[in-house]
């Protein structure tokens, strides 16, 4: 199976850099995923990590270690709009690219 | 392309009421998938499909269930609904094994009530 832990909650500043952290411990891995979902909306995807290393795109960077069963997300020049939930994904082995297993997200609150 | 759309948007059902959820996407995408979203719990894994005429069981199955006639459409039918099916189910879809790319793409969600 899959276990997928991130924190809860985190507020930052508008302006100001945040790194959302998750950890997975799986029985196969095969890419992990970084969502944005804001209130009461689908959720979007941000970026697909599949190779160790950091992907970076705009604002948003994304970082996997596969040995450590760790990844982050970073956020740059934070915006009132970055006011989200954000969740890590998992996919396994098998199932083609949609069998993901979710975490259960992060609340970003970005204050002035 | 309208992408992934879900009907209906809102719905309340009474207890052993049946009914059915309707997916569908115009992309062309092979897979597909049903998630449920309950506070503190994320999304958890329904039914997917890797294709038409395929469908297998994900994380939460019971008192679901799917088909997959076409590629376009991917309809979850609740059997009996209960209050503890109350939530808000998303589906999504992805290119397929033969795209290099394995972004999915939400629909926008039905809000189910049970009461």
């Amino acid at each position: 199976g899959q276990n997928i832990d991130q924190p809860t909650e985190m507020t930052a500043t508008e302006g100001a850099i945040v790194q959302i952290n998750c950890t997975y411990q799986t029985s196969g891995f095969n890419g992990l995923f970084w969502y944005q979902q804001h209130a009461g909306e689908a959720p979007t995807f941000l970026s697909y990590n599949v190779l160790d290393g950091l992907e970076e795109k705009g604002r948003f960077s994304s970082f996997l270690s596969r040995s450590k069963g760790y990844s982050y997300l970073l956020l740059k020049e934070l915006q009132m709009k970055d006011s989200a939930s954000y969740l890590c994904a998992v996919k396994g082995l098998t199932g083609g690219g949609n069998k993901l297993t979710f975490g259960t997200g992060t609340q970003l609150k970005v204050e002035l | 392309n309208a992408g992934v759309t879900q009907t209906p948007k809102f719905q309340v059902l009474k207890t052993g009421q049946s009914m059915t959820l309707q997916c569908a996407q115009d992309m062309n995408h092979e897979y597909m998938s049903w998630y449920r979203q309950d506070p503190g719990m994320g999304l958890r894994l329904i039914h997917y499909s890797v294709g038409a005429g395929i469908t297998d069981q994900g994380e939460v199955p019971n008192g679901y269930n799917v088909s997959r006639s076409t590629t376009e459409d991917f309809p979850l039918r609740l059997l009996s609904a209960a209050p503890s099916q109350t939530s808000v189910y998303f589906c999504a879809s992805t290119p397929g094994h033969s795209s290099v790319s394995y972004e999915q793409y939400f629909g926008p969600g039905t809000r189910l009530t049970v009461t």
